[in-house]
């Protein structure tokens, strides 16, 4: 089955920096990467996602781009804001297979 | 529309009781299902359904039963609990099972078990 894995598990970087999130997978039949942000205390929540038909995706400050090649695919967030700290977890999906497997997460912090 | 909800929120078990976590959402969707959230361990997939009366096994479907006998329901149980079963529960849904669709969370139901 499909085994993603996600660097780093915790980041910390100054407002205004960029960070950037790695993510890997195993089966190479995925063809759907989304992101969920994830608060303290509350639910995930889609911030973006990418299928495997496009390289790159952006929406505001953040863009995911993919490498089918070596399957992995990498969260951008440019301008970072305090608001910003959470916890993000990538995702794959085998369209058919109907399970979204999820990564471990990476907790980031942005120190204002 | 309310979305996905979860009942309950928190909930404190013996080893070896039994519970149900409720799950309905109103949005027609036909996919729902079941995740538990452990420290360090991301979200890991325990049931899931493509529709009514369908239901298949995730990454760690032992100790859990579900059921789906309307598309607005999908309960879970814990058969007999365990400690190794305290976490943190989220219940999701999409409405484009199987094509690559953003899935809706509850708010999460928070288990221990003693």
């Amino acid at each position: 089955g499909e085994n993603v894995e996600q660097h780093p598990s915790t980041l910390s970087v100054q407002e205004g920096d960029s960070a950037v999130i790695k993510c890997t997978y195993s089966d190479s039949a995925s063809n759907y990467f989304p992101w969920y942000k994830q608060e303290l205390g509350k639910r995930p929540q889609l911030i973006i996602d990418i299928r495997s038909n496009v390289g790159e995706k952006k929406d505001q400050r953040i863009a995911v781009t993919l490498n089918k090649t070596a399957k992995h695919f990498s969260l951008h967030i440019t301008e970072t804001q305090p608001e910003d700290s959470a916890v993000y977890f990538c995702a794959a999906e085998n369209t058919g297979g109907f399970k979204t497997i999820f990564g471990a997460g990476t907790r980031l912090f942005v120190k204002a | 529309n309310a979305g996905v909800t979860q009942t309950p929120k928190f909930q404190v078990l013996k080893t070896g009781q039994s519970m149900t976590l409720q799950c309905a959402q109103d949005m027609n969707h036909e996919y729902m299902s079941w995740y538990r959230q452990d420290p360090g361990m991301g979200l890991r997939l325990i049931h899931y359904s493509v529709g009514a009366g369908i239901t298949d096994q995730g990454e760690v479907p032992n100790g859990y039963n579900v059921s789906r006998s309307t598309t607005e329901d999908f309960p879970l149980r814990l058969l007999s609990a365990a400690p190794s079963q305290t976490s943190v529960y989220f219940c999701a849904s999409s409405w484009n099972a199987g094509a690559g669709g953003e899935l809706f969370f509850g708010e999460g139901s928070r288990l221990t078990v003693l």
